[in-house]
């Protein structure tokens, strides 16, 4: 079965700084892999998806980027963060075809202050 | 992608059915019907999801109405675990599903 490795776990940046956020999956090949954000109190805002190296889709316009070096591998990143950047963010995957499920890893939980 | 509405929050009495319902009377001809949930500080995780017919698997069921503008999901026997945000969503079947989480039902499972 798949499995989703995000990390670090906890984060927190000062206003400005870079982020880098790192997901890789096991257990799959060629998944769509996926981006939310979650603030506080709210819902899962999808940010990015990707359905294969190389190929992201943004859904809302920020000064979040996100990379797929790797079939396995989906990195989110910022030059420079803001407060409204605190927030869980989470990797998912899709494995595509047939397959309808999207499963969540663990979660990054950012807090710029 | 269609939007859906649910009930805020809902409580269930543990070993009973919980019944969480949910609008979608936007929907289109080819937008199934997602329903996932959140535990407290974990990601979400999938329940059951349908297009026409009811659907049902290990962990819960799902009725869609003839007309598709509305859908419950059922827990047949809630426990204390099954206390979570639960998502009603609707999207297309794409080469990639985008799907829009809104606010979700908080289901209190109660002792």
């Amino acid at each position: 079965s798949q499995t989703i490795h995000q990390w670090p776990a906890t984060l927190v940046q000062p206003v400005g700084s870079p982020l880098s956020l790192e997901c890789t999956v096991e257990g799959t090949s060629n998944p769509n892999l996926y981006w939310y954000r979650q603030a506080a109190g709210r819902g899962l805002q999808l940010l990015f998806y990707s359905v294969g190296i190389g190929q992201i889709s943004s859904e809302v316009p920020q000064n979040l980027s996100a990379s797929r070096p790797q079939d396995r591998q989906f990195i989110l990143s910022s030059k420079k963060l803001l407060l409204s950047d605190s927030g869980f963010y989470l990797c998912a995957l899709e494995r595509g075809g047939a397959s309808y499920e999207q499963y969540f890893g663990p979660g990054t939980r950012l807090t710029v202050t | 992608d269609a939007k859906t509405t649910q009930p805020t929050s809902m409580d269930c009495a543990e070993g009973r059915a919980a019944n969480l319902p949910c609008n979608h009377s936007t929907i289109s001809g080819n937008e199934y019907v997602y329903w996932y949930r959140q535990i407290h500080s974990q990601g979400p995780q999938y329940i059951i999801h349908g297009l026409k017919n009811n659907e049902t698997n290990e962990m819960a069921s799902l009725i869609i109405t003839e007309d598709r503008k509305s859908s419950t999901l059922i827990l047949p026997h809630a426990t204390l675990r099954d206390t979570a945000v639960y998502y009603c969503i609707v999207s297309s079947s794409g080469s990639a599903r985008q799907l829009t989480f809104g606010s979700g039902t908080q289901l209190t499972v109660l002792p």
